[in-house]
């Protein structure tokens, strides 16, 4: 089955330390994108990626580093520079159109991240 | 500012019966709208884009109807199931700057709850 797997699904993060989020798809995608979730509030994204090796950031890219090396992979890092970690954070991928835009975003199941 | 608002924020519905969710988005210029349903703990999933033309559009039990002049969309459901108990949310996507990403704008969602 093509789709996407974040893991771990849930994750604790002590004071001072960098964890990192993985994100793998087998769909052939070539865009991927980083989003937080917080109760109440849109989704907001952090980071995304168009192709291998080139990536942008989004609206809350502060406290966030990512790579991708690998058209599958898309990790995501959370610094102990993001003060307010606590979210729900999803993956999510898309065919790369250059010209159209209205192909649907493919999202992982997530990772809930929160603060010993 | 790019907007998306969703109402009501919450509904409780009886089985069988039949709902419609509201967007109301002051997105410009205007790309598409989507419509995804968010099992909780679970990553959105797809269930209608529409363009500019597009006023309706169906997927099984689910109709999407979009006002482009008004900038306003709506999601019927007929005939709800408990396995429509979701958070349903509503994206808008605007092609600004010509990039091939566009920007997604998206609501808080609707949180639906049916019960037997």
């Amino acid at each position: 089955d093509g789709g996407i797997t974040q893991s771990p699904k849930y994750l604790f993060r002590k004071e001072g330390q960098n964890v990192t989020l993985s994100c793998e798809q087998n769909l052939n995608h070539d865009a991927m994108y980083w989003y937080r979730q917080d109760p109440g509030q849109g989704l907001r994204l952090i980071y995304y990626s168009q192709i291998v090796n080139d990536f942008q950031k989004g609206d809350i890219a502060e406290g966030y580093s990512v790579s991708r090396e690998k058209k599958e992979s898309f990790p995501l890092t959370v610094t102990s520079a993001q003060k307010n970690p606590t979210a729900f954070y999803l993956c999510a991928s898309s065919i790369f159109n250059p010209v159209r835009s209205n192909q649907p975003q493919h999202f992982g199941d997530g990772t809930r991240l929160s603060i010993l | 500012k790019n907007q998306v608002e969703q109402s009501p924020q919450s509904l409780i519905i009886l089985e069988g019966k039949n709902c419609t969710l509201q967007c109301n988005y002051t997105v410009s210029p205007f790309s598409n709208l989507r419509w995804y349903k968010q099992d909780t703990g679970r990553g959105p999933v797809s269930l209608t884009i529409m363009t500019f033309s597009e006023n309706t559009k169906s997927n099984g039990r689910y109709t999407a109807t979009l006002d482009a002049d008004t900038k306003q969309s709506s999601l019927h459901i007929t005939a709800s199931q408990l396995s429509d108990s979701a958070s349903y949310i509503c994206v808008v996507t605007t092609n600004a700057g010509g990039t091939s990403y566009g920007k997604l704008t998206f609501g808080q969602g609707t949180i639906l709850t049916v019960h037997p």
